[in-house]
């Protein structure tokens, strides 16, 4: 079956622009997950959605990020006024209910490039 | 884990032999742990768990030993293939912190001589 995607998988953008970041998780896992991930470290927590609410979002940087899931399905991790900071692979994950000790599915990642 | 920035620690095999990749962690609580294989470009996969009432868990071709004395975790990768080479990662998960949070470790680098 189809695993978690996301789109784009590369994006180039200038400082201060907005960008919209795109997660399909695999269909009927009501847990979703946001990480981030700079090079040569591992990933980082930033959100959780069991179904359409986030229920954690303490690994969001600042208020520049926001998160959505209106439908409990396709998520949207939003960055308004992007810095160079901002430069790394974002990572959508999944899983089937978000109880204890349940494996989390990776996407492949969107790679973005804050110019 | 600590992070180590750009150098991630490399372990350079030949084909054919085992590899062991290793794992430390902090959190005392931590009950859950996970390896991945993240390949360049790519999303990390999931290789293998291991719950914290076990300190041994076999799959196919690889092996996860959990020494919570003092606090250390291994990935055994038998018969060491090319298609091995990627940066693999260990995660830990605590019912007490957020149970759904993963942590990671800052990874190391395989790579598989032909």
């Amino acid at each position: 079956g189809a695993g978690v995607s996301q789109t784009p998988s590369n994006k180039v953008t200038e400082k201060g622009k907005y960008v919209e970041l795109r997660c399909d998780p695999i269909s009927g896992h009501t847990a979703l997950y946001w990480y981030r991930q700079s090079l040569g470290q591992g990933p980082e927590f930033l959100i959780y959605f069991q179904g359409t609410g986030a229920a954690d979002d303490s690994g969001l940087p600042n208020d520049r990020f926001f998160a959505v899931r209106p439908e409990g399905s396709v998520s949207t991790l939003k960055i308004q006024r992007t810095e160079r900071g901002d430069s790394a692979m974002y990572l959508c994950a999944s899983s089937p209910s978000g109880v204890y000790q349940e494996t989390q599915y990776f996407g492949p990642g969107t790679r973005l490039l804050v110019l | 884990g600590e992070s180590v920035g750009l150098h991630l620690p490399t372990l350079s095999v030949q084909e054919g032999d085992n590899s062991i990749i290793n794992c430390a962690y902090s959190n005392s609580a931590s009950d859950y742990f996970i390896w991945y294989k993240q390949e360049s470009g790519k999303g990390p996969q999931f290789i293998i768990d291991i719950r914290s009432n076990m300190d041994k868990r076999q799959g196919q071709r690889v092996t996860v030993l959990l020494n919570k004395t003092v606090k250390h975790l291994s990935l055994q990768i038998a018969a060491t293939q090319p298609g091995d080479s990627a940066v693999y990662f260990c995660a830990e998960n605590s019912l007490m912190d957020s149970s759904y949070k993963l942590i990671f470790g800052s990874g190391t680098r395989l790579l598989v001589r032909p």
